[in-house]
Formats: structure tokens, C-alpha cells, sequence
């Protein structure tokens, strides 16, 4: 998975609990993205960064936050999680400004209960 | 406003057999196309790729095709084997803010019987 290790890689947690999930890369990739991904939906992207402390949000931000404090870490944050944030999170790196060829990690599998 | 459409959620076709897999797009702005292919339990991962100038990329057995007057494209897997049972998704690259972000379609899944 080209450097890219996600964690937890399974959580189950309760509705209006805090929830972060981790992405670390190995590839000193300047940028990083999250994505998730549902049924009916395929992927989506929730926010990404261009680099440290340079974050964006993506077309389904709302009650996601992220934080990039470092080159390898991309942290993704449920502020109060809720049963439609159950999915699965996917965390992407890229080296280039245009985002062709994102390589993906395996995955973090959420449900909110 | 689904901008990048698969159509066929699922697809079965036989070993040595082709298998095409389509996708439409509304956005006259996107300049790049990719596919990516997924299986159980594991991340997306790049297949394939083309851009708006070209009409026809190919990579052994894969190929894709970009028909920009219909803003259709599509993915030839010949000859389909049992390992290319997946999802496959297709993603097409627009500038949005600033920065080029992919959209992807909702996946078409493949299995190839032997």
C-alpha cells in the first residue's frame, strides 16, 4: 500500500463519542486526502491537505475535522460521532498538486452504534 | 449531482471472455480519467488512465476508451480472468478551488467466472 499504514483498522464505537482515525505514510507525500466510502455512494472525499497545517475540506466535511501536524500524519476527527459516519475510511496520498494516481491504504472500517 | 456515472453495478462475463465496464460523465471541465480497482478488505488501487487529448490508452490487457463528444468512457479487460474479479471504479480529475480533485463514480462490480 505504497507506505500507508491506517489505525485503528476496525472501531466500534457509540453515537456522540469523539473518534480519530490515523493515517501515516512512509512516502513523504506532500499531499494526503480522506475518503469514504459507502454503498450506492463510492468514494467521497471528506478533506485533504497540501501539507503541514494545510488542510481543505472536501464535499462531505460536515462533522469531520483533520489536522496535519506533520509530513506523515493525517489525523481524521469525529467530533460526536453519529450512526451515518458508520463507513469505511480510506486515507490517500499523493506527490503531485493534481491528484492522478492517489494510492490508497487499506482502510479503516467504522461503525457507530 | 452525480458528475461521473457507472450505470451497471455489477457485471459477470465468463474466463478468456471480455469484459467492458462504462462510465459516463457530465462535467465538460474534466481534463483526466483513471480507473481503480478494489478488492474485499483493501484500498483502491490505480489501473488505468487517460487523458481528455486521447481517445485510447492501453496497458496489456487493460484499455480504455474516451469518447469526448458522448462524455463516455470505458474499460476493456481482455481476456478477463478470475483474479480481476473486483470493484472497479471510475474517476475523473477537475480543478476545484484552487487544486485538481478526483470524482469517482459508485463502482461496478466484476466477477469473472471460470
Amino acid at each position: 500500500d505504497a507506505g500507508i499504514t491506517q489505525s485503528p483498522r476496525h472501531k466500534v464505537t457509540e453515537t456522540g463519542t469523539p473518534v480519530t482515525l490515523r493515517c501515516h505514510q512512509t512516502e513523504n507525500h506532500r499531499y494526503m486526502y480522506w475518503y469514504r466510502q459507502d454503498p450506492g455512494h463510492g468514494l467521497r472525499l471528506i478533506h485533504y491537505s497540501y501539507g503541514v497545517k494545510d488542510t481543505d475540506k472536501g464535499e462531505v466535511s460536515d462533522g469531520y475535522s483533520v489536522s496535519r501536524s506533520k509530513t506523515e500524519d493525517f489525523l481524521l476527527t469525529l467530533e460526536s460521532a453519529t450512526s451515518s459516519q458508520t463507513s469505511v475510511y480510506f486515507c490517500a496520498i499523493s506527490n503531485r498538486r493534481t491528484n492522478e494516481k492517489l494510492f490508497f491504504g487499506s482502510g479503516t472500517q467504522l461503525s457507530v452504534l | 449531482d452525480q458528475q461521473v456515472k457507472q450505470n451497471s453495478p455489477s457485471l459477470s462475463v465468463q474466463e478468456g471472455r471480455i469484459s467492458i465496464l462504462n462510465c459516463d460523465y457530465t462535467n465538460s471541465m474534466f481534463d483526466y480519467f483513471l480507473w481503480y480497482k478494489k478488492y474485499p478488505a483493501e484500498g483502491p488501487t490505480f489501473l488505468i488512465s487517460i487523458s481528455s487529448i486521447k481517445d485510447k490508452n492501453e496497458d496489456g490487457r487493460f484499455t480504455v476508451f474516451l469518447n469526448k463528444s458522448a462524455k463516455h468512457l470505458s474499460l476493456h479487460i481482455v481476456p478477463s480472468q478470475p483474479g480481476d474479479s473486483a470493484v472497479y471504479f471510475c474517476a475523473a480529475s477537475v480543478e476545484q478551488g484552487g487544486s485538481e480533485k478526483l470524482v469517482f463514480g459508485k463502482g461496478t462490480k466484476l466477477t469473472v467466472n471460470p
